[in-house]
This record gives structure tokens, C-alpha cells and sequence, in this order.
């Protein structure tokens, strides 16, 4: 398996504050994505990066903002953090060739 | 319509058994196409590749069918581990985005 982990793996926040999770991956994948996943709508993609500095949205990107400084790290910022937030999110690194995409272990939130 | 649609289920299937399954996609130019497995509360981890002319890892088989715009997922003499969510993956044309089906949900009883 890919080396891609996120952190936090938890975390209980409160609405309207600022949340940054964060996804680093060792495999030197230019392709990173992040995705949310809820009962009766399955994966939905986020926002993701091309590389480095290079990002772009998704199909439910409002709330959110990324950023991509290194290969490795790409993290998801939620601005201000509302209750339809509360999610499992992952982050996903994609093999230059496409053909496979490698996923963190995920990183449940909770927004009270 | 959704791009990519599966049949959410579940598929109760007796030890043993075969269960088989499909995933309809709608861009009729996408160009690669994966069964992912899912288990509660994890992260999907590839099962498959599906090629046109089918193939088979094992218990399971994967076909292709460009024509009606359909790939399927054939499971062969289910093991209880087998228990899990399978996503349909597509590899739309523009870009190098995949897009996920929302998963079929298979449980082998005993």
C-alpha cells in the first residue's frame, strides 16, 4: 500500500470555528485528492491538486479551501465549520499513470 | 442523473454462493474503470482493475460492457470476508479524475 496517512483521524469542533486536516503521502504522487463521504451519497470529491500550487474544485467545494506547498502535503481547511460538515473525509493519492488511487485511512468530524 | 449508479443492495448471499452485480456509468467516453472494496468504517482499497476483455482474480471476475455502458463484478463461492461495500470506479475522459459510484453493500451469511 501506498504510504498516505491523515491527521487528525478524530476530531469534535464546534460550528464556526476554523478546521485544517491534513494529508501527507509518501509515494511522490502528483495527483492528490480530498473526498467526503456520507450515508446515501458515497464519495464526493472535494477539491483536488495537479501538484504543487496547482488546485482545483470539485463537485462540493463550497465551505472549503486547499492547499498544496509540498508533493507530499495537501490539507483541507474547513473556514468556518457548519453541523452539514460533519463528515468522514478522505484524502486519496493517484499513480501518475492513473491507474490507481491510494486512500488515507480517513479522518472522521464532528461538528457540534 | 448520476454519472456513475449502483445498485446499493444489500445482497444477502448464502457461504458459498455466487453473487454477481453491475454498475452503469453515463459518459460513454471514459476510459478506465475499477471495483474498489470497501469495509465499514474504512478506506476503499482496490479490488480490481476491469479491462474490455474481462478478467478474473481468483473468486472474482470483472467484465466490461462498452456498449451498454455497464461494468459488472462477479463473486465466485463467497466467503464470509467477503462482506463488504464495492464501489465502482470510473476514469472520466477529461482530466485524470476518478468518479465513484455510491456502492453495492454484499453480506455472506453463514
Amino acid at each position: 500500500d501506498a504510504g498516505i496517512t491523515q491527521s487528525p483521524r478524530h476530531k469534535v469542533t464546534e460550528t464556526g470555528t476554523p478546521v485544517t486536516l491534513r494529508c501527507h503521502q509518501t509515494e511522490n504522487h502528483r495527483y492528490m485528492y480530498w473526498y467526503r463521504q456520507d450515508p446515501g451519497h458515497g464519495l464526493r470529491l472535494i477539491h483536488y491538486s495537479y501538484g504543487v500550487k496547482d488546485t482545483d474544485k470539485g463537485e462540493v467545494s463550497d465551505g472549503y479551501s486547499v492547499s498544496r506547498s509540498k508533493t507530499e502535503d495537501f490539507l483541507l481547511t474547513l473556514e468556518s465549520a457548519t453541523s452539514s460538515q460533519t463528515s468522514v473525509y478522505f484524502c486519496a493519492s493517484q499513480t501518475d499513470s492513473g491507474n490507481t488511487i491510494y486512500f488515507g485511512e480517513g479522518s472522521w468530524l464532528t461538528v457540534v | 442523473r448520476k454519472e456513475v449508479e449502483q445498485d446499493p443492495g444489500p445482497f444477502n448471499v448464502p457461504e458459498g454462493a455466487t453473487v454477481a452485480f453491475n454498475c452503469t456509468y453515463s459518459n460513454s467516453a471514459s476510459q478506465s474503470f475499477f471495483w474498489y472494496r470497501q469495509d465499514c468504517r474504512k478506506e476503499p482499497k482496490l479490488l480490481m482493475s476491469v479491462y474490455s476483455s474481462g478478467n478474473e482474480d481468483g473468486r472474482f471476475t470483472a467484465q466490461l460492457n462498452r456498449a451498454s455502458q455497464y461494468i459488472s463484478l462477479l463473486i465466485r463461492d463467497s466467503k464470509l470476508s467477503d462482506s463488504a461495500t464495492y464501489l465502482c470506479v470510473v476514469n472520466r475522459a477529461a482530466g485524470n479524475k476518478l468518479t465513484f459510484g455510491g456502492g453495492t453493500r454484499v453480506l455472506v451469511k453463514p
